[in-house]
Order: structure tokens, then sequence, then C-alpha cells
């Protein structure tokens, strides 16, 4: 059973903190990684994908990747009250191949506080 | 540039009734994927195509689950003699499988409550 596991939270920081989301995957084959995010109601938006270990930036968003650990992590800068919603990560066991499908975590529960 | 649409965006239907969703896709994009969400929960995958063959079904789709994607652009899902437990926001996603790898785009789902 392929699973992705993420602390539900709620996590909750101040305005201009610095948010740490973490996620582990139990498949040691997984290639390719993504953060989601979902607003109550809404459909899952993406925010960024990482392919390699290592550091991705993008804006206030960084990703980080971990094959050797089975650990991604996506930190937001300068956090913001309208960043204030559910991150999901999503794993594709298959880089480019025929299995499609991603794999989700429950989703960690961000709070920002003005 | 559109995105993914999905229509009903809500649906409401009592007990053994028939529904049917549909999913327009990105235009470009080659793959479609259903999955289902509950509260709480990530989304599940369902099912997914590639132009117009479903290769992967999940064990998750019974036999009351059809899903079509008759010649490669919008794809139907259909599930028959609903039951209270499919109450749940119904997810399409759309993708270009590429040299570089795949991003799934998800549109505004369907959701579904089964009285």
């Amino acid at each position: 059973q392929k699973e992705v596991e993420q602390n539900s939270g709620p996590l909750s920081v101040p305005e201009g903190a610095i948010a740490s989301l973490n996620c582990t995957y139990s498949d040691r084959g997984s290639q390719s990684f993504f953060w989601y995010r979902q607003y109550s109601g809404k459909s899952p938006e993406l925010i960024m994908f990482i392919y390699s270990n290592g550091d991705k930036e993008d804006g206030r968003f960084t990703a980080q990747l971990n094959k050797a650990s089975q650990y991604v992590s996506l930190l937001i800068r300068d956090s913001q009250p309208s960043d204030s919603a559910t991150y999901l990560c999503a794993v594709n066991p298959v880089y480019g191949g025929s299995q499609g499908n991603l794999i989700f975590g429950k989703g960690t529960k961000l709070s920002v506080k003005p | 540039d559109t995105g993914v649409s999905q229509d009903p965006r809500h649906k409401i239907t009592k007990r053994g009734q028939n529904v049917t969703f549909r999913c327009d896709p990105i235009s470009e994009h080659n793959r479609l994927y259903w999955y289902r969400q509950t509260l709480g929960q990530g989304p599940e995958f369902l099912t997914y195509f590639q132009n117009e063959a479903q290769l992967e079904k999940s064990r998750l789709l019974s036999d009351r689950f059809s899903a079509e994607r008759p010649k490669g652009s919008f794809s139907t899902l259909e599930i028959q003699r609903t039951e209270q437990g499919d109450s749940a926001m119904y997810l399409c996603a759309s993708s270009l499988l590429a040299p570089g790898g795949e991003t799934q785009y998800f549109g505004p789902g369907t959701r579904l409550l089964v009285l």
C-alpha cells in the first residue's frame, strides 16, 4: 500500500513568518512530487512540483526533496493570511511512465494569523 | 486560456438514482483523470485516460461506476444506483504527458450529495 503522510495540523503561524509543511512517502521508487493548495470548498491548485533532490524555489515558495529520507517539504516565506488553506502533498510513483495517478496525503491545514 | 471545466458543479440526488458528470480538459492535454475527495481526506484516484483509452481503474471504482472519453476530448463519469457513501467531491484533472513528465491541473469539481 503506497502511502503519503502529512501532519493534519492545524499549523498556525503569524503573518510574515516562515511556514514549514512536511510530507513523507512510503514508495521508495517515487519519482515526482507535487504540492497543491486547496481553499475550503474549492479544488486543488498546483503550487509547485519537484523531481530532483535538493531545493526548488518559486517566489515565496521553496520545495525541498530528500529521496534517501523519503521526505518532501514546502516552505512558505513571508506568510500572508491569504496563504491560509490546506496544503496537499502528492506523489507520482513513476516519472513520465504509464502510471500517472497521484497519491495524495490528507493535507496540512495552515492558518496565518494577522 | 481556459482551464478544466466540470458540469454540474453541484448535484443532489436520491439514493438509487443514476447520475452523470462531465469534464472538459484543457484542450491540448492528452491525459484526463478522475478523483474523489471526501471531507478531511486528500483526493483518491478513480481512473484515467490517455486520449480515448482508459489505462487504469482503481479498486475504488466499483461496477456501479463507469467512465468514458469517447473522442479523446471530454469525459463522463456515471454512477449507477447511487448510495449515500457516494457523497463526495468528484474532481477531474488533465495533463499533457511530455518527455519532461506531467503536471495535473484540476477542475472546480462536482459536489455530489446522495440523500
